[in-house]
């Protein structure tokens, strides 16, 4: 199973459309859940972390199931700005390091 | 917001040839990274270093690479005889402390070997 797991997409929405990206984490012990955002050949850059009481900013929220191992990230009233890639990220027990998901190509449309 | 700096922006190299990678992370960052990300795939941890040593390495991370803080501001990853597939986007990456605190990544270096 790998270490982080997520749909690759693409996920191709309206304007306006909401749209929802799940993710899995084989380690049961991590300990840090993140949602990073990517644009084409450019860096990763962090959306948000993600909690287990659920987190919003704007129109994105966050949630984490421990139990199930699962990320989630809704995107409300999507934006043409809103197209790249997202990356559910982890960070295992006891270390510094990221682990990434392949990530989910989402393409908003006018 | 601060920057973590990388040079050059594209580096085009020879199979069999070294190449050194560079890095400037921000300036009270405690601890340094170097991911890579192949076309296509996802972002790969290749290396932590903290305390100028490393803490971690990936099994990507082998004899081929090293990295070296060699002054205060500075943080390097060479590879010594590059290999086709070396060819990658490479991302450094700091922070000031481990846990969830957010890692600054700067804007990668794409390496091509011929």
């Amino acid at each position: 199973r790998k270490e982080v797991e997520q749909d690759p997409g693409p996920f191709n929405v309206p304007e306006g459309a909401t749209v929802a990206f799940n993710c899995t984490y084989s380690n049961s012990a991590s300990q840090s859940f993140f949602w990073y955002r990517q644009d084409c050949r450019k860096e990763p850059k962090l959306l948000m972390s993600v909690y287990s009481s659920g987190n919003e900013d704007g129109r994105f929220t966050a949630q984490l199931n421990r139990a199930s191992q699962y990320i989630s990230l809704l995107i409300r009233d999507s934006k043409l700005s809103d197209s790249a890639t997202y990356l559910c990220v982890v960070i295992p027990s006891n270390t510094g390091k990221l682990i990434f998901g392949q990530g989910t190509t989402l393409q908003v449309k006018p | 917001e601060p920057e973590v700096t990388q040079t050059p922006s594209h580096q085009v190299t020879q199979m069999g040839q070294e190449v050194i990678l560079r890095c400037v992370p921000i300036s009270n960052h405690l601890y340094f990274y170097w991911y890579r990300q192949i076309l296509g795939q996802k972002v790969e941890f290749l290396v932590s270093f903290y305390n100028n040593e490393i803490s971690e390495k990936s099994e990507i991370f082998d004899d081929q690479f090293s990295v070296e803080r060699p002054d205060g501001s500075n943080f390097t990853l060479k590879i010594r005889s590059t290999k086709l597939e070396d060819s990658a986007m490479y991302f450094c990456a700091s922070r000031t402390s481990q846990g969830n605190e957010k890692l600054f990544f700067g804007s990668g270096t794409q390496l091509s070997v011929l």
